[in-house]
């Protein structure tokens, strides 16, 4: 495994604040992800970084954004949150070599 | 647009019997296939991946088979243990980037 840690793990919000998610892994590697996974629906992809200060739009990334200052961590922002955002986030991260990707243990996050 | 689908939401199989869970995939596109194995509550585990230029890949209790003129690949378990059941996530791979299917809830019976 890539001894990659989550913040907050869970955490309840209100409507309309903002909220912060943290990713850090120990393996200096270069791929970091955040997935969000609902009930009915695989793990779908938000954000991912391909270096430092290298990020791009996965399939579900309306209302959030990503920040990756540092190799090891991955941000994750809900700038206004809202209840479709109601979720478990999973970071994940790859050394490059797309055919093994290790995931964190989950962030749980209730917007109410 | 789903370009992974894992079309038996649940399989229950009898400890030390074969496990065979299925996934189908629309974009020839993709270079690698993974499984991932999840239990409630924690983070997808991966499982065992193949090459989309091979057509097996064995670890162990675990089996991959790629078929894709198909655009198909199966996992077998065998034999499957009670520690397996759990939730299986077909994971194609492009450019770095995993598309999921809806996962396979796997029970095995005592």
């Amino acid at each position: 495994d890539a001894g990659i840690t989550q913040s907050p793990r869970h955490k309840v919000t209100e409507t309309g604040t903002p909220v912060t998610l943290r990713c850090h892994q120990t393996e200096n590697h270069r791929y970091m992800y955040w997935y969000r996974q609902d009930p009915g629906h695989g793990l779908r992809l938000i954000h991912y970084s391909y270096g430092v200060k290298d990020t791009d739009k996965g399939e579900v990334s309306d209302g959030y954004s990503v920040s990756r200052s540092k190799t090891e961590d991955f941000l994750l922002t809900l700038e206004s949150a809202t209840s479709s955002q109601t979720s478990v986030y999973f970071c994940a991260s790859d050394r490059g070599s797309g055919n093994t990707i290790y995931f964190g243990e989950g962030s749980w996050l209730t917007v109410v | 647009d789903q370009q992974v689908k894992q079309n038996s939401p649940s399989l229950s199989v009898q400890e030390g019997r074969i496990s065979i869970l299925n996934c189908d995939y629309t974009n020839s596109m993709f270079d690698y296939f993974l499984w991932y194995k999840k239990y409630p509550a924690e983070g997808p585990t991966f499982l065992i991946s193949i090459s989309s230029i091979k057509d097996k890949n064995e670890d162990g209790r675990f089996t991959v088979f790629l078929n894709k003129s198909a655009k198909h690949l199966s996992l077998h378990i065998v034999p499957s243990q009670p520690g397996d059941s759990a939730v299986y996530f077909c994971a194609p791979s492009l450019f770095y980037k995993l598309s999921f299917g809806a996962g396979t809830t796997v029970t095995v019976r005592a």
